[in-house]
């Protein structure tokens, strides 16, 4: 059965720093999707970026990178240059299958990230 | 960006009744929808999947007869939570797929349907 584990219940960091959120995840088919969302207070969760298990290259968007490394099952965020709009709660998780199968995601436990100005 | 929609966004109702939630692909085709759960500071719990024209599928420990999924259209699938109880209360969320476009790997979220029974 997959699995998506978040250690960090809670991360602080100085506006203007970087932030790492620790991700990994088990799973035995060796097509998967993993994926991290930010859920501000409002509710609404909001696609930060996406990792193929076949692509080569760590994904990028924007502040966002994702440093893959598959041989350790793990998925972790950075976030540069943080803004006091990043504190939010945020959520790794994993979709086993190809892209177009439409399958479910599983999420982690979230880890609630608040910026220090 | 494609948009999914939710209605109610909140909803307060009497323990006992029953209440219905909309969820809408508004410009693109949803083949498979799912409804999550989320109790405060808690992660998002997937209830069941559906897709268009059959029976949606429950994860394990979801009462079927309870939380009632319809997914008529390839732009609505509906949650009806019958009979409410005061653990009911949760905030229920969804999100659309198409495998395809916009992008075969996403899934689009609804804004989330806060429920509180009394």
């Amino acid at each position: 059965a997959q699995k998506i584990t978040q250690t960090q219940p809670g991360m602080f960091v100085q506006e203007k720093e970087a932030v790492t959120l620790d991700c990994t995840y088990d799973t035995s088919d060796p097509s998967y999707g993993l994926f991290w969302y930010k859920q501000p207070s409002s509710g609404e969760m909001i696609f930060l970026i996406y990792q193929g298990s076949y692509d080569q290259q760590n994904a990028t968007e924007g502040r966002y990178s994702l440093n893959f490394q598959k041989a350790r099952k793990s998925a972790n965020l950075v976030i540069s240059a943080s803004q006091l709009g990043d504190s939010a709660m945020y959520f790794c998780a994993m979709r086993e299958g190809r892209d177009n199968q439409g399958g479910k995601l599983i999420f982690g436990q979230g880890t609630e990230l608040s910026v220090k100005p | 960006g494609a948009v999914v929609s939710q209605h109610p966004s909140w909803v307060i109702c009497k323990s006992g009744t029953s209440v219905k939630i909309e969820c809408r692909s508004l410009d693109f085709q949803a083949t498979t929808m799912f409804w999550y759960r989320q109790f405060p500071k808690q992660s998002l719990m997937l209830m069941a999947t559906s897709n268009e024209g059959s029976k949606a599928t429950y994860e394990q420990g979801v009462e079927k007869d309870k939380f009632l999924i319809n997914h008529a259209s390839l732009t609505l699938s509906t949650l009806t939570v019958t009979s409410a109880h005061p653990e009911d209360s949760s905030f229920y969320i969804c999100s659309a797929t198409s495998g395809t476009t916009p992008a075969a790997y996403e899934q689009y979220f609804g804004p989330g349907t806060r429920l509180t029974v009394t």
